[in-house]
């Protein structure tokens, strides 16, 4: 069965480390999401694809990018990490077949604290 | 900047009981809604998306929208205490494939 997975579910780093969060699926989708959840402030878009060589910066891209090298791949680099990028970070995916969307597929997330 | 609202809750109802969660949407361009149900700690589920004015039932839940008023809402019929979960609301932008998300509603579906 075709899926969206996520690693490392759990991950504590330092306060200016590198991170990289990995996301992977097998639908075959051009669309690609990484989205961040805190209390509050619900679902906020941080980068997305529309295909491969494709990223576009979201609502709160400052202090992340990604790069989309193939269509099942897009991992989420932290450049420096802060505390402030504690959060739960969701990757999704989607077709939008006709340019409409179709709603998104999530991963099962990956809950990053930075100490 | 695009907009989504949602009463944030709790909303608590008895089992069997019609749940009635709202949303509001601020981009006139927006063509496509979505609702997601998130239980605790888990991931969004896609749980019913509508794209023309009116009602779309599946099973118990019916999704209404009403875009010269920019709402849409979420009925669950016969609640049942397996419903109680996180309420997100999804909207896209227009002729862009993002989706705007509301911060939720919580239901809490009591036995």
């Amino acid at each position: 069965d075709a899926e969206i997975t996520q690693s490392p579910r759990h991950k504590i780093t330092e306060t200016g480390r590198q991170v990289t969060l990995a996301c992977h699926q097998t639908w075959n989708h051009n669309n690609m999401f990484w989205y961040r959840q805190d209390l509050g402030h619900g679902l906020r878009l941080i980068h997305y694809s529309y295909g491969v060589h494709d990223t576009n910066k979201g609502e709160v891209s400052d202090g992340y990018s990604v790069s989309r090298s193939n269509t099942e791949d897009l991992p989420l680099t932290l450049e420096s990490a802060a505390s402030s990028q504690t959060s739960v970070y969701f990757c999704a995916s989607s077709e939008s077949p006709e340019g409409r969307e179709v709603g998104y597929t999530f991963g099962s997330g990956t809950r990053l604290t930075v100490v | 900047q695009k907009e989504v609202e949602q009463n944030s809750g709790p909303l608590s109802v008895p089992e069997g009981a019609i749940a009635s969660l709202n949303c509001t949407y601020s981009d006139r361009g927006s063509q496509s809604f979505f609702w997601y149900r998130q239980y605790s700690g888990k991931s969004p589920e896609l749980i019913m998306f509508i794209y023309s004015n009116g009602d779309k039932e599946d099973g118990r839940f019916t999704a209404q929208l009403n875009k010269a008023s920019q709402y849409v809402s979420l009925l669950i019929r016969d609640s049942q205490p397996s419903d109680s979960a996180t309420y997100l609301c999804a909207v896209d932008s227009g002729s862009a494939r993002q989706l705007t998300f509301g911060s939720g509603t919580q239901l809490t579906v009591l036995p």
